[in-house]
Parts: structure tokens; C-alpha cells; sequence
């Protein structure tokens, strides 16, 4: 897991409320990423960070934010949570560009359900 | 932007038996190539990468995968599989010089059976 932490894994909320997921990692890696894995899609980026304050959007960014004030910490925020935010969401982290390039380290996923 | 198909969704294969896991992908820039591997209720670990240089890969659990330009294919193999390897397996790419983000294709279900 190198280091990747994601809280909490499981969460069950109700459509229109904000969750917020957190992902903490060791590794001072400077790339971190929030992905969303669903049946028949495999991992969708929804956003990623390439450094402190610095964000930029994925794939299917709609209906999410993020959020990184430190090098440890990025968090996934889902304002007003719909049926459809229904996946397990993964954050990877990862040196990014460079010498050492393209492998992310991955946590063990967070599981959210909204009803 | 890139893009990444994985042609088959299952493979079925009985053990020790050799696999082949198909993966094309599509992209305007040269690319970097992944396969990752997702064993049940897990995060994902890398299995090989394709970077540069020799475009045969050896990665771990005796896994290989075979970068063909020409074809725009990352197909991954192994000559003979066990129970253990039963997992879902990911091919993505990152473009060089873009960031590391790794697009996903949909994943291959593999399934070894005794």
C-alpha cells in the first residue's frame, strides 16, 4: 500500500448531504490522484493534484471538489452526494513526471453508498 | 487524450494453463504502459510497466506484457497460471510529459480454475 491511507472505507449517506473522503499518505509523494472504479468502466480519474494548492480536473470531475493544503493530505468532496456518486472511490499517489515516472501506489479504496 | 481498450472483459482458464490478456490503446503522444492488478476487496498493485527500451517486460508473479508500436498494443501473458492469480487485471497508459495520469481501461476479470 505504500503508505496510502484512505478514511473512511465504507459510508452509507443519503442523497444531498456533503462527504467528504480523506487520503493521507507517507511517502511525500507529490501526485495525488482521487479515482472512482464502477462495473464495465474500470477507474475513472475524477481529480488529481500536482502539488500543494494545485489541482486540476479528471475525467468526470462533475459533482466533486478537492482539496490539498498539505503534501500528506488530499480530500475528495462530494457537495450534495447523489445515487449516482454510488462507487468505491480510490486515491493513488506518485512521484508524477520525472526519472521515476507513471507508477502510483494506490490505497485500499473507500466504498460509498448513497441512498 | 488517451484512451485504453481491453478486449475481453473474462477470460476463463483452467490452471497451469498459458493466458493472454489483451489491451490496445490510442493516444497522439508517446506513451508510458501499465498493467495493474486488483485481487478481491483490494487497492491496485503495479504488475510491469512499459517506459522505454526493450519492448519485452517482465514484471512480477511471472507475468510479461509485449509493447507493439504498430499495432498500439500492451498485451499481457503468462505461460502458465496458477489458482492465486485469479484477479482482475488493469491495463493503463500515461502520456509522457503530462502530468502521470494513468487512464484506465476497463479491466480483464481473470479466472483460473482447477
Amino acid at each position: 500500500d505504500a503508505g496510502i491511507t484512505q478514511s473512511p472505507r465504507h459510508k452509507v449517506t443519503e442523497t444531498g448531504t456533503p462527504v467528504t473522503l480523506r487520503c493521507h499518505q507517507t511517502e511525500n509523494h507529490r501526485y495525488m490522484y482521487w479515482y472512482r472504479q464502477d462495473p464495465g468502466h474500470g477507474l475513472r480519474l475524477i481529480h488529481y493534484s500536482y502539488g500543494v494548492k494545485d489541482t486540476d480536473k479528471g475525467e468526470v470531475s462533475d459533482g466533486y471538489s478537492v482539496s490539498r493544503s498539505k503534501t500528506e493530505d488530499f480530500l475528495l468532496t462530494l457537495e450534495s452526494a447523489t445515487s449516482s456518486q454510488t462507487s468505491v472511490y480510490f486515491c493513488a499517489a506518485g512521484q508524477g513526471r520525472g526519472m521515476d515516472t507513471g507508477e502510483l501506489f494506490f490505497g485500499e479504496g473507500s466504498r460509498l453508498t448513497v441512498l | 487524450a488517451q484512451s485504453v481498450t481491453q478486449l475481453d472483459s473474462q477470460v476463463p482458464v483452467f490452471e497451469e494453463a498459458p493466458v493472454e490478456l489483451r489491451c490496445n490503446y490510442s493516444s497522439s503522444v508517446s506513451v508510458y504502459l501499465f498493467w495493474y492488478v486488483q485481487y478481491p476487496n483490494q487497492g491496485l498493485q503495479l504488475l510491469l510497466k512499459y517506459l522505454s527500451g526493450s519492448t519485452l517486460v517482465k514484471g512480477i508473479n511471472g507475468f510479461e506484457a509485449e509493447f507493439n508500436k504498430s499495432q498500439t498494443s500492451f498485451h499481457l501473458r503468462k505461460p502458465s497460471v496458477h489458482i492465486s492469480d485469479t484477479a482482475e487485471y488493469f491495463c493503463a497508459v500515461s502520456a509522457r510529459n503530462q502530468g502521470g495520469k494513468l487512464i484506465f481501461g476497463q479491466g480483464t476479470e481473470l479466472s483460473v480454475k482447477p
